[in-house]
């Protein structure tokens, strides 16, 4: 099965600065790739995804990046907010197959 | 659009007894709902994929007896934990997935806000 790989598993950034989250799948087959924002207690919140098809996508101040021959993808987040502060999860599936395999998660702490 | 609600959303229970969670999809159709649970400080876990009127899949390692599931419905999903016991406590999460107004893509889930099952 699939198997997704993150980190760093915390990050701490000053704000206005750029943070940066590195994702790595196992499965050349997974071709859906969307990044959650997940804040304590509360649910999942998809922030942006991609699907493999592109190599980048970007939404303001969030881009995200995919590397299909190396099985890696990652997260920006530019001009860093306080309300950036969150957990960010990576998951990774394949059309056909709905199951979402997510990444161990990345503390990010943004530091006033 | 694209909302799921969960029901309820914190449940304290004795050990022994069983605990019913809801998952509905409110304003659109879920072809297919998904159960997680999260222990505090990781990630979400899997535990079954669920479509409407057809047996849940689990994943390996997860009681299909201890955990029921039932999607009697293309907006209803429930999860009963049986015969809870103490490490059965966590926060639950569904999630709903379908053709949603504003999805990003056909693969797309749209969570609950979770349900914490705390049993003494």
């Amino acid at each position: 099965g699939e198997n997704v790989e993150q980190h760093p598993s915390t990050l701490s950034v000053q704000e206005g600065d750029s943070a940066v989250i590195k994702c790595t799948y196992s499965d050349s087959a997974s071709n859906y790739f969307p990044w959650y924002k997940q804040e304590l207690g509360k649910r999942p919140q998809l922030i942006i995804d991609i699907r493999s098809n592109v190599g980048e996508k970007k939404d303001q101040r969030i881009a995200v990046t995919l590397n299909k021959t190396a099985k890696h993808f990652s997260l920006h987040i530019t001009e860093t907010q306080p309300e950036d502060s969150a957990v960010y999860f990576c998951a990774a599936s394949m059309v056909g197959n709905e199951k979402l395999t997510f990444g161990t998660g990345t503390r990010l702490t943004i530091i006033p | 659009g694209a909302v799921v609600s969960q029901h309820p959303s914190r449940v304290i229970c004795k050990s022994g007894t069983s605990v019913k969670i809801e998952c509905r999809s409110l304003d659109f159709q879920a072809t297919t709902m998904f159960w997680y649970r999260q222990f505090p400080k990781q990630s979400l876990m899997l535990m079954a994929t669920s479509n409407e009127g057809s047996k849940a899949t689990y994943e390996q390692g997860v009681e299909k007896d201890k955990f029921l599931i039932n999607h009697a419905s293309l907006t209803l999903s429930t999860l009963t934990v049986t015969s809870a016991h103490p490490e059965d406590s966590s926060f639950y999460i569904c999630s709903a997935r379908g053709l949603a107004g504003g999805a990003s893509s056909y693969n797309e889930q749209f969570f609950g806000p979770g349900t914490r099952l705390t049993v003494l």
